[in-house]
């Protein structure tokens, strides 16, 4: 079992549709990263957190430590949102603060 | 500002041929590391480093090496390349937390 689960793996929605990405992890966490990589291939950090939740236009993040599980919301889909969404988590007690990486959520939204 | 930068972005290498990636960042961040990324799979850490002179192994070492002699840069070595390192590579650099990542060597080993 991965120490980092990420569902749903593949997501279409058509424009306009609230999205919701989950993550779950099984070991202890420093943080929890989302990224996200398009077609292209190139790899951009969307948020970084520790608890609680995070906003950044329409994205959303939230965190649930006891639990052990994450969530990204995109409000209002386009798009141009079409893009893998990787989570990704930093181990407690780890050094140089490498990151383990669930397998990705493909995302599809549809005009 | 470049951020990190990687060099070549695509390659094909024969079997036993040997080569190096480059990567460069300038935001004088400590660590660095390098990643593959395999069809639906996640990114696998091949070696990574907290500063200059000190390099660890990640989770699939074996067929790279690596070095840190400046803080800048972190050239990934393949010796003898086999199929199975047909994989996109990132190099990323961090401080504590806040990831730059490359924009990826696509490589195929044939």
């Amino acid at each position: 079992k991965n120490e980092v689960e990420q569902s749903p793996q593949n997501l279409t929605a058509q424009e306009g549709e609230f999205i919701t990405i989950n993550c779950s992890y099984s070991v202890g966490i420093s943080a929890l990263h989302w990224l996200q990589q398009h077609p292209g291939g190139g790899i951009v950090s969307l948020f970084m957190l520790s608890s609680g939740k995070k906003k950044h236009g329409r994205l959303i993040a939230t965190i649930n430590i006891q639990e052990k599980h994450s969530s990204l919301h995109i409000t209002a889909s386009h798009p141009r949102d079409s893009a893998v969404y990787i989570c990704a988590v930093r181990r407690s007690a780890t050094s140089g603060s490498r990151l383990t990486f669930g397998e990705g959520t493909q995302l599809t939204v549809n005009p | 500002n470049a951020g990190v930068t990687q060099t070549p972005k695509f390659r094909i290498l024969k079997i036993g041929q040997s080569m190096t990636l480059q990567c460069t960042q300038d935001m004088n961040h400590n660590y660095m590391y390098w990643y593959r990324q395999d069809p639906g799979m996640g990114l696998k850490l091949i070696y990574y480093s907290v500063g200059a002179g000190i390099t660890d192994k990640g989770e699939v070492p074996n067929g790279y090496n690596v070095s840190r002699s400046t803080t800048e840069d972190f050239p990934l070595r393949l010796e003898l390349a086999a199929p199975s390192q047909t994989s996109v590579y990132f190099c990323a650099s961090s401080l504590v937390d806040g990831y730059t990542f490359g924009s990826g060597t696509r490589l195929t080993v044939v």
